[in-house]
């Protein structure tokens, strides 16, 4: 069955620290990984993934993937408290290729 | 101007009931979605509708009957609520099939 799991569930930090969030898969005939926030309503697209190794930035909102080891992580740099949200990960797996299985996010909490 | 639109924002009913939630994208994406995100903001999967023709149908009650007037629409029917579909509904476009997914703004449904 394909499934993505994110870790950790759960994180609260400072403003200012830095976070890295993790996201590891196993899909069938995997061809790319999708990062998402949800605020209080839609989740808006961050990042989408397909090589191996290829950083993609968005100004302190970093992310990598690492097609050996199955898994993706996504890096906030100086964090603000507009950063709070739910982190999601998606694959598309081989079967539906029209469908994202969504991890079950990561609830980052920044504090001032 | 809204890209992906769902009405109504909130919905509570009585078990039993039957009731519809409409959306609409003004994308010119092929492809739309309902996923349902459960309390523990779990995204899933229930129907993907490409130019108008049903592709994924993911184990989803038959109670639940999407319906796709034109490619631009996606409603969805429930049938018979049960305290179980207490969720937020999420209709979604995309213009690849596994690519970013545009969101509305999410349906909440509260069955009592």
């Amino acid at each position: 069955e394909d499934k993505v799991v994110q870790s950790p569930l759960s994180l609260v930090v400072h403003e200012g620290d830095t976070v890295t969030l993790n996201c590891s898969y196993e899909v069938t005939n995997f061809r790319s990984l999708l990062w998402y926030k949800q605020e209080k309503k839609a989740p808006t697209f961050l990042f989408m993934l397909t090589s191996s190794g290829i950083e993609k930035k968005s100004g302190r909102l970093s992310s990598i993937l690492d097609k050996k080891e199955l898994f993706s992580i996504l890096n906030i740099t100086a964090t603000q408290t507009g950063d709070s949200a739910v982190y999601l990960c998606a694959a598309p797996p081989l079967q539906g290729a029209q469908k994202l299985v969504f991890g079950q996010g990561t609830r980052l909490t920044i504090n001032p | 101007d809204t890209a992906v639109s769902q009405t109504p924002k909130y919905l509570v009913t009585q078990m039993g009931n039957d009731k519809s939630i409409k959306c609409e994208q003004n994308l010119g994406h092929d492809t739309m979605y309902w996923y349902k995100q459960d309390s523990k903001k779990f995204l899933k999967i229930m129907f993907s509708y490409n130019n108008k023709e049903l592709i994924i149908n993911e184990t989803v009650p038959n109670r639940f009957s999407p319906k796709s007037p034109d490619k631009a629409h996606l409603n969805l029917h429930i049938n018979s609520l049960e305290l179980g579909d207490s969720a937020v509904y999420f209709c979604a476009s995309s213009k690849v099939v596994g690519g970013e997914l545009f969101f509305g703004e999410g349906s909440r449904l509260t069955v009592l």
